[in-house]
């Protein structure tokens, strides 16, 4: 069965860093891409970052270029997604999701159940 | 860079059945979308893709209540024999080799 844990929100102050993570289980964590996903308080879902299955193509949307750096260690199963310069429209739940393929170019198919980032002073 | 549009809520009778639109921006018509389903409080729980086609591939569990088709850039989800538990946002999603998108979401109200 297909489990997707994230770790490591919580409260930071605007200006200030944090890293999520995304421990896999389940599957051959290295065949596949995966993706973070966010959702602010009452809004709707924004893709926010993607890598391939090696770890050598990364995609970022354009809110968080530059700012945020998503990585995955495939000998320990998990993701990560380094965020810094964090700003309070970034305060959301961060939704790791695994792709059905190594590319990002492929449907999802799976969930995690979410870690919340509060930026706010 | 693909949009997806959807409408903003939507609302049906227990037991009735609703359909959903996503409808993909000009020039990417023959894209294939996924939907996913969110009930309050929850993660999403990702239901399906759908090529343009109209050809579906549902998730892991998902009933044979809900069920896909295609029209041109529209893609649909169709769900039948509403239940309580249907009660959700639901959101489409697009990719391509950079990139992922997904629609503003609508939101089931179950009568």
């Amino acid at each position: 069965e297909v489990h997707l844990l994230e770790s490591g929100g919580g409260l930071v102050q605007p200006g200030g860093s944090l890293r999520l993570s995304c421990a896999a289980s389940g599957f051959t964590f290295s065949s596949y891409a995966m993706s973070w996903v966010r959702q602010a308080p009452g809004k709707g879902l924004e893709w926010v970052s993607a890598i391939s299955g090696t770890g050598d193509s990364t995609y970022y949307a354009d809110s968080v270029k530059g700012r945020f750096t998503i990585s995955r260690d495939n000998s320990k199963n998990t993701m990560y997604l380094q965020m810094k310069s964090l700003r309070a429209e970034d305060t959301a739940v961060y939704y790791c999701a695994k792709v059905s393929d190594g590319s990002n170019n492929a449907s999802p198919d799976y969930w995690g159940q979410g870690t919340l980032v509060t930026v706010s002073s | 860079q693909p949009v997806l549009t959807q409408s903003s809520s939507a609302s049906a009778s227990l037991g009735s059945s609703v359909k959903f639109t996503c409808t993909l921006s000009s020039g990417h018509s023959s894209y294939i979308i996924a939907w996913h389903q969110q009930q309050p409080g929850k993660a999403p729980r990702y239901l399906m893709n759908l090529q343009h086609s109209g050809s579906y591939n549902k998730g892991s569990g998902v009933p044979d209540r809900f069920s896909g088709s295609s029209s041109g850039a529209d893609r649909y989800l169709t769900i039948s024999n509403l239940q309580s538990e249907d009660e959700a946002d639901y959101y489409c999603e697009t990719w391509d080799s950079k990139s992922r998108v997904f629609g503003g979401g609508t939101k089931l109200t179950v009568l």
